[in-house]
C-alpha cells in the first residue's frame, strides 16, 4: 500500500462546531504533516509527527489539535473555527529524516459557515 | 535559511511545445530539491527529486529537471507538452536529516491546443 488515505474529503462545519480530519498510511513511514493549503498558494506547514515527536508551528492557532494514535493514523481535531480557516487540508508521510521525500494525501476541503 | 524562488507564476504553452520551468535556491548547505505536482482540487504529486549523484533528474511524466550548483538552480522541463500537463507546480527544498519542506510559490502551467 503507497497511498495516504484522508476522511472525509469534504466538509462543511459551522463555528460553534467540533469535528475531526483523519489521515492513514500503511508504509511504515515514521513521520507524518499536516498542512493548510489556501487557493493559489503554496502549502504551510501546521504540525509535523517525526519519531511520535510533535513539533507545532507556532503560528497555528489552538483551534487545531493534532493527534497521533498510532503511527500509522493522524488525526487533526478542530474546535470553534473561523471562516478564514476554510482551506484544502492536507496530509503528509515521510519514511524519516534521510530524504524527507513526502507523500501527499488527496485532501480535505473545509468549508466553515 | 533555506528559500525556494519559483519564476513565473503563470507559464503558458501550446501542445508539443517545450516545458521550462524555473526554480533557483537557496541553502547553505547540500540541499535536497523536489518538485511536485498538484491538479485541481487534489493534493500534492512527486514528480522528481535530487538528493546525490547525478545532476540529471528524470521523473514521471517525461520530466526531468538538472541540478546546477553553481547557478543554484533545478529547473523543470519536458520536451513536448501534453494538454494533461496543466497543472500547478511547487519547487520544494530540504535540509538533509530534517523534518521540513520549505515550498515556491508554485507556477502554474496553462497548455492550450
Amino acid at each position: 500500500d503507497t497511498e495516504v488515505t484522508q476522511t472525509p474529503k469534504h466538509l462543511v462545519m459551522g463555528m460553534t462546531n467540533k469535528k475531526s480530519l483523519k489521515c492513514e498510511q500503511h508504509m511504515g513511514h515514521r513521520a507524518m504533516y499536516w498542512y493548510k493549503q489556501k487557493a493559489k498558494k503554496p502549502p504551510e506547514l501546521m504540525f509535523v509527527y517525526s519519531y511520535e515527536k510533535l513539533s507545532i508551528n507556532e503560528s497555528v492557532p489552538s483551534r487545531f489539535s493534532p493527534e497521533c494514535p498510532n503511527s500509522s493514523l493522524l488525526n487533526l481535531h478542530l474546535h470553534a473555527l473561523q471562516p478564514e480557516d476554510s482551506a484544502l487540508y492536507l496530509c503528509a508521510s515521510s519514511p524519516g529524516q534521510v530524504t524527507n521525500e513526502q507523500f501527499f494525501g488527496p485532501g480535505t476541503r473545509l468549508t466553515v459557515l | 535559511a533555506q528559500s525556494v524562488t519559483q519564476l513565473g507564476s503563470h507559464v503558458s504553452v501550446s501542445e508539443g511545445a517545450l516545458v521550462l520551468l524555473r526554480c533557483n535556491y537557496s541553502s547553505s548547505v547540500p540541499p535536497y530539491l523536489f518538485w511536485y505536482v498538484q491538479y485541481p482540487n487534489q493534493g500534492l504529486q512527486l514528480l522528481l527529486k535530487y538528493t546525490t549523484g547525478a545532476t540529471l533528474v528524470k521523473g514521471i511524466n517525461g520530466f526531468e529537471a538538472e541540478f546546477k550548483k553553481s547557478e543554484t538552480s533545478f529547473h523543470l522541463t519536458k520536451p513536448s507538452a501534453h494538454m494533461s500537463d496543466a497543472a500547478e507546480y511547487f519547487c520544494a527544498v530540504s535540509r538533509p536529516n530534517t523534518d521540513k519542506l520549505i515550498f515556491g510559490t508554485g507556477t502554474r502551467l496553462q497548455v492550450f491546443p
